[in-house]
């Protein structure tokens, strides 16, 4: 069964970095690629980036200059590092498996906000 | 980056009804177009996959269609279970990006 849970702190300081952790399970980190994706409430979803199955990672050019995706395959674990945190970067936080078409598992998100 | 330009952003739909939801790609994304649903406090589920094809374990009621560079979600007899946000996604080029929303809510 193909899962995915994400963890992190919910509450974030501006101008510091946030760290969030997806493990999963049911399925190989070298053999799917994982993306990560956020929503701010009321909002439309927003792609951040994807770590490949093969290690190699890409990312939304608007996030680009702050944002790194990591992983630990022999921990079933793909990291989120993004740093320089604003209030509109208040959301929720999702990882998701890449099949072949695309985002068709996802955790169940966690929240986060950005607040002093 | 494309731009999704979903429409309409909110509908008032009565049980039974047949609900059309639309998305217009700003550039060629060919058929890499999906469809989510998103129900309060829970995460999308995949509806549609490569802009026509029902994803496993989706009612037959839901379908995907494509002209041009629109993209449509249809919902034939509405159910009670179908009332969410529903999101389109272009994953033909990165950065990936989701129309805005549309909101159904019951008359």
């Amino acid at each position: 069964q193909v899962q995915l849970k994400e963890s992190g702190p919910g509450l974030v300081q501006p101008s510091e970095t946030l760290s969030l952790t997806c493990t999963v399970s049911g399925f190989s980190l070298t053999s799917y690629s994982v993306s990560w994706v956020r929503q701010p409430s009321g909002k439309g979803p927003e792609w951040m980036g994807r770590m490949w199955y093969d290690g190699d990672t890409a990312y939304n050019s608007a996030l680009k200059s702050r944002l790194s995706i990591s992983r630990d395959t022999s921990k079933n674990q793909v990291f989120l590092k993004m740093n320089s945190l604003q209030t509109d970067d208040t959301g929720t936080y999702y990882c998701t498996r890449e099949d072949p078409h695309t985002m068709g598992s996802w955790g169940q998100g966690v929240m986060v906000t950005v607040s002093s | 980056d494309i731009q999704m330009t979903q429409s309409p952003s909110s509908m008032s739909v009565s049980l039974g009804d047949t609900v059309t939801i639309t998305c217009r790609a700003s550039q060629d994304v060919g058929i890499y177009v999906n469809w989510f649903q998103q129900k309060p406090g829970k995460s999308p589920r995949r509806m549609i996959y490569r802009a026509t094809n029902l994803a496993d374990g989706v009612p037959s009621r839901f379908s995907g269609s494509r002209s041009g560079s629109d993209y449509s979600l249809t919902i034939s007899s509405l159910e009670s279970e179908d009332v969410a946000d529903y999101h389109c996604l272009q994953y033909d080029e990165y950065p990936y990006t989701f129309g805005a929303g549309t909101k159904l809510e019951l008359k």
